[in-house]
């Protein structure tokens, strides 16, 4: 497995703000993600985070709203930009380490007023 | 249409029961991976157990245990000798795709609430 964390592990914020959050891995990976879990919901994979190029998104999620940066293997940053409450949500981090299995970070609580 | 289906919003079970959470699955390829995890209120995802769709014997992991029925497309949790803290979300997820281009599906949950 692997240690993961996220920072931060949450925020209140005001709508039309911007949130970034930080995964940190305690080793290199080479498939990262970031997830989206609104109240009461199951996970919804929002982009793979791709080290040294473009964040791969799923449908319904754009770069504006969601830009990631992935500038080595063991690191990556979400933002949440202009914020609005439908973003509240717990934000995912997960990696694969080897094998298929994915492991993810302590998550972060956003809540957007 | 749902690729990871889990039909019990909730369950109950008395401390020190076994419990069955269901999962079923579609997929149409032949090199798939299975997954159950918990989420405790805190939110964190907790990996539990994970089962190879190559795999011939069912996965355990401790008290943990997946019921793999490959021509019924179901892996169902088996969590046996229940304790108060196994209360909390549990997801069935679903990894497809080629190595290094894997995506992962999720069910909808089941909510287990363990009762002393």
């Amino acid at each position: 497995s692997a240690v993961i964390s996220q920072k931060p592990s949450r925020d209140i914020c005001q709508r039309g703000t911007s949130l970034t959050i930080q995964c940190q891995v305690d080793s290199q990976v080479t498939m990262m993600f970031w997830y989206r879990q609104q109240p009461g919901q199951s996970l919804t994979l929002i982009a793979t985070a791709n080290q040294g190029s473009e964040a791969t998104y799923e449908s319904g999620f754009v770069i504006d709203k969601f830009p990631i940066s992935r500038p080595n293997l063991t690191f990556s940053t979400l933002t949440v930009s202009n914020m609005s409450p439908e973003d509240s949500s717990i934000y995912l981090c997960s990696v694969v380490v080897s094998g298929e299995t994915q492991y993810f970070g302590p998550g972060t609580r956003l809540l957007v007023l | 249409a749902q690729k990871i289906t889990q039909t019990q919003p909730g369950m109950f079970v008395q401390e020190k029961e076994a419990v069955t959470l269901d999962c079923t699955y579609d997929t149409s390829d032949q090199s798939y991976g299975l997954f159950w995890y918990k989420q405790p209120s805190s939110g964190e995802m907790i990996f539990l157990i994970y089962q190879g769709s190559y795999d011939e014997q069912n996965a355990t992991e401790g008290r943990y245990s997946l019921n793999f029925q490959k021509a019924r497309k179901s892996a169902n949790l088996v969590i046996s000798a229940s304790q108060l803290g196994d209360s909390a979300m549990y997801f069935c997820a679903m990894r497809e795709g080629p190595s290094g281009t894997y995506k992962y599906i999720f069910g909808t949950g089941t909510r287990l609430k363990v009762l002393a």
